[in-house]
């Protein structure tokens, strides 16, 4: 069974540090499309970034240069390094596998919350 | 990066159909056939419900379809039941630079 479990989320403050974890089960995330998504309080959804099974890397352009996605394939885990944290970076985070053929999310954890507040 | 602009809410009686719209433009929707879309239920994960404008993956009901024409794309839910009260959001593929854009979701009300 496919899961994914993010952690790692936490009250920090603006100008702060954070690294969120997705942990992977039933599938390899090294040979996948990895994305992070994140929907403000009453928002809807917003792409973040995307690790290709390549090693390629993407970013939306509000968190580019700040956010940074890597992957431990030997804990089969995602990660979403974020520096320099703003109040409008505050969400619930979530991970999902891409099927990137059909460039769809398949599978989605079920979020971490991040709040970014003085 | 614009998000895909859909209307904010959609509601029906049980047993009816309620159609929800994406628009974007030629450089998202209309360019590709790589249109999803996802239910959220509050406090939940979004599940994929239809994918590549009209799939959809296993376990998902029937009832559930999509299409599209030009810049927009389409959700039909038919047969309106309580469990389908949630938000909905479509995304697209928008090519090498954006390549992901969302919806900005679309509350459906069963009446």
């Amino acid at each position: 069974e496919v899961q994914l479990v993010e952690s790692g989320g936490d009250l920090v403050q603006p100008g702060g540090s954070l690294r969120l974890s997705c942990a992977a089960s039933g599938f390899t995330v090294s040979t996948n499309y990895m994305s992070w998504v994140r929907q403000a309080p009453g928002k809807g959804l917003e792409w973040v970034s995307v690790l290709y099974n390549g090693g390629n890397t993407y970013y939306a352009d509000s968190v580019k240069g700040r956010f940074t996605i890597s992957r431990d394939n030997s804990k089969n885990t995602l990660y979403l390094q974020m520096n320099s944290l703003r109040a409008e970076d505050t969400a619930v985070y979530y991970c999902a596998r891409i099927r990137f053929l059909q460039w769809t999310g398949d599978y989605w954890g079920q979020g971490t919350l991040v709040t970014v507040s003085s | 990066q614009s998000a895909l602009t859909q209307p904010p809410s959609a509601s029906g009686s049980p047993g009816q159909s309620v159609t929800i719209s994406c628009t974007g433009s030629s450089s998202d929707v209309g360019g590709y056939n790589l249109v999803s879309w996802y239910q959220q239920h509050p406090g939940k994960a979004p599940k994929l419900m239809i994918y590549e404008v009209t799939k959809r993956p296993s376990g998902v009901p029937d009832r559930f379809s999509g299409s599209k024409s030009g810049n927009t794309a389409s959700l039909t839910v038919s047969g309106l039941q309580a469990e389908d009260e949630a938000d909905y959001y479509c995304s697209s593929y928008a090519g090498s630079n954006t390549l992901w854009v969302f919806g900005t979701g679309t509350k459906v009300t069963v009446l």
